[in-house]
């Protein structure tokens, strides 16, 4: 049973490119979770979407950031125009319900580098 | 506001000792309270969680952890270290009231020496 898939695991851009990551949740869970962890600090949370739905986004920047999850297809958090602050490893996680009675799983995280 | 604090940024111990790694929270209300490991380029995985009844929680690969609402603290305990504990630890809290939105602690990078 594959656990939450992420790609690409590494991915390096230089400023004022785009950056794609993916994710795909464990089967038969419909909510995903994305975080990211800058160096030396702990998770944070950024946005939590289920299918076709953005549930809240108020972990994310204002500007640059999007995340959807399509109806089929992975979850795809997108930068824009990444700047070198937005290096970082973005961690996917997923859960089977909305209520927080049970772990979120996660994926091995995309590190993103900026140049 | 909702933190979770974990002082120590750094601890080493020698093979077989014991550790205990602190988490110190805020929270209004009882919590979900989360360890997770995360060895170097990897993801997280889950070691032990608290939701309700014994405070004293057992996880895998022989970790435990007591919540003491008194001190608003999880602390991470395991009697005899080894090599392959070497990781970063991370302390975090979810609410109770069906939020997702987990809290992370800034981690304690675990050193262990032969």
């Amino acid at each position: 049973n594959a656990g939450v898939m992420q790609n690409p695991r590494h991915l390096v851009r230089r400023r004022g490119q785009e950056a794609r990551l993916r994710c795909s949740p464990m089967k038969g869970h419909s909510h995903v979770y994305w975080y990211r962890q800058l160096p030396e600090e702990g998770l944070k949370f950024m946005v939590y979407l289920q299918k076709e739905n953005i549930i809240d986004e108020s972990g994310m920047p204002k500007e640059r950031f999007s995340a959807e999850f399509p109806k089929e297809g992975p979850s795809i958090l997108r930068i824009q125009q990444v700047v070198r602050g937005d290096s970082a490893a973005y961690f996917c996680a997923s859960s089977p319900t909305s209520k927080n009675t049970g772990e979120l799983f996660f994926g091995e995280g995309s590190r993103l580098t900026v140049l | 506001a909702q933190s979770v604090t974990q002082p120590d940024i750094h601890i080493t111990v020698s093979e077989g000792a014991s550790l205990e790694l602190r988490c110190n929270y805020s929270y209004g209300a009882t919590p979900y309270l989360f360890w997770y490991v995360q060895s170097p380029g990897q993801g997280l995985q889950l070691l032990l969680k608290y939701f309700s009844g014994d405070t004293l929680v057992q996880g895998i690969k022989g970790f435990e952890a007591e919540f003491k609402r008194s001190q608003s603290s999880f602390n991470l305990r395991k009697p005899s270290v080894h090599w392959s504990d070497a990781a970063e630890y991370f302390c975090a809290v979810g609410s109770t009231s069906g939020t997702y939105k987990y809290i992370f602690g800034t981690g304690t990078r675990l050193k262990v020496l032969a």
